[in-house]
């Protein structure tokens, strides 16, 4: 089973700010990754796909990038509905598919 | 564009079986483009895939669960639905459906709302 170790768990910044979260998988798994976006109360949603494809809908201050072992997710300047909890996700290997633990990023 | 409502009791006695039905608007479960999924969420701890169905029939489980999970598929209700069996408090969490499309972006693309199963006596 492929482990996803997601960094730092919490994340604290202001409105404006640049938000670069981090993904690492304990194999390679290509570029077949994604990040959701998840809000309290709500099912995840689909950002990012294939490691740097952003879903329908997805504004474009989101990007990702990475392959193999190391993703990036980065919100270049954040907007206050994007204080939520990010997980990334595998399917190179499956199954099972797996999700990371996730990071909260916060309002400083 | 597909919607995903899940149903079911949300509290079931240890030892006991919880079932729960997804519901599937706006498009077919009989499609050959979809895979249909389970995944659940502890309280506070990221998702865990249980398992998935294609039309075929075809089923896929995580191996952490699968002596203890079935899949399956009603056609005539557009629905699937999820069992798993000898639960304790461990499986307490929200359990959502999904889809994920061959022709689309094959990743979990819509999700159900959720529903809250306790796991209690």
């Amino acid at each position: 089973e492929i482990v996803l170790t997601q960094s730092p768990a919490t994340l604290s910044l202001s409105p404006g700010e640049r938000a670069t979260l981090s993904c690492r998988a304990s194999q390679s798994v290509s570029s077949y990754l994604a990040w959701y976006q998840q809000k309290p109360g709500q099912a995840p949603r689909l950002l990012i796909y294939d490691a740097s494809n952003r879903a329908t809908g997805i504004p474009a201050r989101f990007s990702g990038s990475g392959s193999g072992t190391d993703f990036t997710l980065t919100i270049s300047s954040l907007e206050p509905e994007d204080f939520a909890v990010y997980y990334c996700q595998q399917r190179s290997d499956w199954p099972p598919y797996t999700f990371g633990q996730g990071t909260k990023l916060e309002i400083k | 564009q597909l919607q995903l409502q899940e149903s079911g009791p949300g509290l079931v006695k240890p030892s006991e079986t919880l079932s729960l039905t997804c519901t599937v608007s706006g498009g077919s479960i009989s499609s050959s483009n979809y895979y249909w999924d389970w995944i659940r969420q502890p309280p506070g701890k990221g998702p865990e895939w249980i398992g998935n169905i294609y039309y075929s029939g075809s089923t896929y489980y995580n191996p952490s669960l699968k002596s203890r999970v079935t899949i399956s598929v009603d056609t005539s209700k557009n629905q699937f639905s999820l069992k798993m069996r000898s639960v304790t408090a461990a499986d307490t969490a929200v359990y959502y459906c999904a889809t994920q499309s061959i022709s689309g972006t094959f990743w979990f693309d819509p999700w159900g709302q959720g529903t809250l199963v306790t796991v209690s006596s």
